[in-house]
């Protein structure tokens, strides 16, 4: 079955750095997003992104997060200058077909972002 | 904003018996999600659905809409089934984001 892989599994960064998180979508998949987890909280979202552009964000992705689709292949969650507080495992997903259909998700196995 | 409530928190059961998971939400829906998340932090999708009933191996689940509310049944359940259990819903009016649960923390004793 086709899947979505994130790179790396972990990354352990210091305050203040800037972080980019891989992932490769499902080759025919139209729609991606970010979640992330913080330990022992609710999964959040962050971002959906569809044809090249931001199609949603959600009040924790401010002006340090942003996301780009530099080849057609890779979908990058970046983070300008880390926070203790962006400590956290971040999920990419993607779906096929129109999000407003509700379209079954298919996540990656997460980075574990940790930020000393 | 969709709050999502699920219950049990908590629950563990022996080998063989049957599961039922809650979760009830607050304002309509497009769709909602059963996820399973294993102790690795990975996500797999276990359903999609929007109205009435769909089944898959072992696992039913089940939507009221007009209740909005939604079970997640496990018959036989063996002690491969522990992990944790996330409903999510997409609250429609063109949201993208899905809105989680806290999870139900599942685990099957041998």
């Amino acid at each position: 079955e086709p899947e979505v892989t994130q790179t790396p599994s972990h990354q352990v960064t210091q305050m203040g750095q800037e972080v980019i998180l891989r992932c490769v979508p499902i080759s025919n998949h139209l729609y991606f997003y970010w979640y992330r987890q913080i330990l022992g909280q609710k999964v959040e979202f962050l971002v959906s992104f569809y044809n090249n552009e931001i199609s949603e964000k959600s009040e924790i992705f401010d002006d340090q997060f942003s996301v780009e689709r530099p080849d057609g292949s890779n979908f990058t969650l970046k983070i300008r200058s880390t926070k203790l507080e962006d400590s956290a495992m971040y999920f990419c997903a993607s779906s096929e077909y129109l999000r407003v259909l509700g379209e079954k998700l298919f996540f990656g196995s997460g980075t574990q972002l940790s930020v000393l | 904003k969709n709050e999502v409530e699920q219950s049990p928190q908590n629950l563990t059961a022996q080998e063989g018996e049957f599961i039922t998971i809650n979760c009830s939400y607050s304002v309509g829906i497009s769709a909602l999600h059963w996820l399973q998340q294993h102790p690795g932090g990975g996500i797999v999708s276990l359903f999609m659905l929007s109205s009435g009933k769909k089944k898959h191996g072992r696992l039913i689940a089940t939507i009221n809409i007009q209740e909005k509310h939604s079970s997640l049944h496990i018959t036989a359940s063996h002690p491969r089934d522990s992990a944790v259990y996330i409903c999510a819903v997409n609250s429609g009016g063109g949201a993208d984001g899905l809105t989680f649960g806290k999870g139900t923390h599942l685990i099957i004793q041998p």
